[in-house]
């Protein structure tokens, strides 16, 4: 079944605003990561969470591992911020596993 | 060098071809993953593998073979490609799962 569901599926901002995307666990994770895929489909590192929060510039995600979901807050959209946000959750049984959620298509409007 | 490098970043490739693509890090990392990518979907883990071992998800395990004959160094192989193999394909590595991923570049692969 689906282990990570993310929220929304699109997203349109306009420039200056904040918002803030989210990927819900059906199981416990240990970890997250978050992506921006470039327009030519490859994927940025955006962050990599333990439980806890990190900051970078107008960018802060949340991973909150007893509630079962993360967050990725984006402070004053600009146009460059346009892009589809993967969350990628790691998970454990018998080994390590990674699955991404199906990702938020994000369109920042001037 | 935090680089993953793959190689090429584009491929065409014939109906019933075999395809082979090149993954390689300088990081020492003991884990390297391959993802396919199709447009409007999420990245799918194909296989990895973790030093020696290769790990194959269930449902495309018929349908693509890897090799790592050293740390540095991954490739991924279809031995006969169809036209739902036109894809992305990532390649990652990282320290098995203590460790954030770091992804390639992609090949970009278009099968006619």
């Amino acid at each position: 079944g689906d282990k990570v569901k993310q929220s929304p599926s699109a997203l349109s901002l306009q420039e200056g605003t904040n918002s803030a995307l989210r990927c819900n666990f059906s199981i416990a994770a240990t970890t997250v990561q978050w992506f921006l895929q470039n327009p030519r489909g490859s994927l940025m590192n955006l962050f990599y969470l333990v439980p806890g929060t990190k900051e970078n510039g107008r960018l802060k995600s949340a991973f909150d591992s007893k509630e079962s979901y993360s967050t990725l807050h984006i402070r004053d959209a600009q146009l460059e911020d346009s892009g589809t946000y993967f969350c990628a959750a790691e998970f454990r049984n018998s080994g390590t596993y990674q699955r991404f959620g199906t990702g938020t298509k994000l369109q920042v409007v001037p | 060098d935090t680089t993953v490098k793959q190689n090429p970043r584009y491929k065409l490739a014939r109906v019933g071809k075999p395809v082979n693509l090149i993954c390689s890090q300088t990081m020492n990392h003991d884990t390297m993953y391959w993802y396919q990518k199709k447009p409007n979907q999420a990245p799918k883990l194909l296989l990895f593998y973790y030093d020696k071992i290769l790990n194959r998800e269930a449902d495309t395990f018929e349908k693509f073979q890897s090799s790592r004959p050293n740390n540095s160094f991954c490739s991924l192989y279809i031995g006969s490609a169809g036209l739902e193999y036109s894809a992305m394909y990532l390649c990652a590595s990282g320290t098995g799962g203590a460790e954030t991923l770091y992804f390639g570049s992609g090949t970009r692969l278009t099968v006619l």
